[in-house]
């Protein structure tokens, strides 16, 4: 099994739609997580940390499910900017971060 | 700029020669990453330093590859007797850490292999 594993699409979804991403994560031992963005031949770069509770900022929500070991991404009104593949990521402790392969987004007018 | 530099941006080279790699990470960070990314994959983890010590090399890594960090500031990937499976972007990332804790990463912008 994948160390994180996320459906690569592509989501293809028109501007202005609700999509939500899902990723798995198999070491229990891993407590920090992130959600990254990455443009076409560009460096990943951050966009949210994901807290227990779940957090939001804007258009954006994550959510963390430790029992399951599932972590969402929830984009709401979807910009033509959001076009992007997006990266979960995953830190086990005194270890290293853990990337998925991404899920691709994009968003059409 | 104060984020994460990398140099080269791109490296065209020949199969069989070495190849060197640099990465500046912020000034403050105490944690360096390595990592490599092909086309429709994520970044795959290579190595790992907290200061100048390398405390995490990922199985992927062979003995063809080698990092540094010197005084646990800038860090050089090298590669030795390169093969054409060897190209992909280098992506390096620098943290701050403490422990088992870890912050964000941020990311460079890459070096490019490209190995004919």
């Amino acid at each position: 099994r994948k160390e994180v594993e996320q459906d690569p699409g592509p989501f293809n979804v028109p501007e202005g739609a609700t999509v939500a991403f899902n990723c798995t994560y198999s070491n229990s031992a891993s407590q920090s997580f992130f959600w990254y963005r990455q443009d076409c031949r560009k460096e990943p770069k951050l966009l949210m940390s994901v807290y227990s509770s779940g957090n939001e900022d804007g258009r954006f929500t994550a959510q963390l499910n430790r029992a399951s070991q599932y972590i969402s991404l929830l984009i709401r009104d979807s910009k033509l900017s959001d076009s992007a593949t997006y990266l979960c990521v995953v830190n086990v402790r005194y270890s290293t971060l853990t990337f998925g392969k991404g899920t691709m987004l994009l968003v059409s007018p | 700029d104060t984020g994460v530099s990398q140099d080269p941006r791109h490296k065209i080279t020949k199969r069989g020669q070495n190849v060197t790699f640099r990465c500046d990470p912020i000034s403050e960070h105490n944690r360096l990453y390595w990592y490599r990314q092909t086309l429709g994959q994520g970044p795959e983890f290579l190595t790992y330093f907290q200061n100048e010590a390398q405390l995490e090399k990922s199985r992927l890594l062979s003995d063809r590859f080698s990092a540094e960090r010197p005084k646990g500031s800038f860090s050089t990937l090298e590669i030795q007797r390169t093969e054409q499976g060897d190209s992909a972007m280098y992506l390096c990332a620098s943290s701050l850490g403490a422990g088992a804790d870890n912050t964000e990463a941020f990311f460079g912008q890459g070096t490019r292999l490209t190995v004919v």
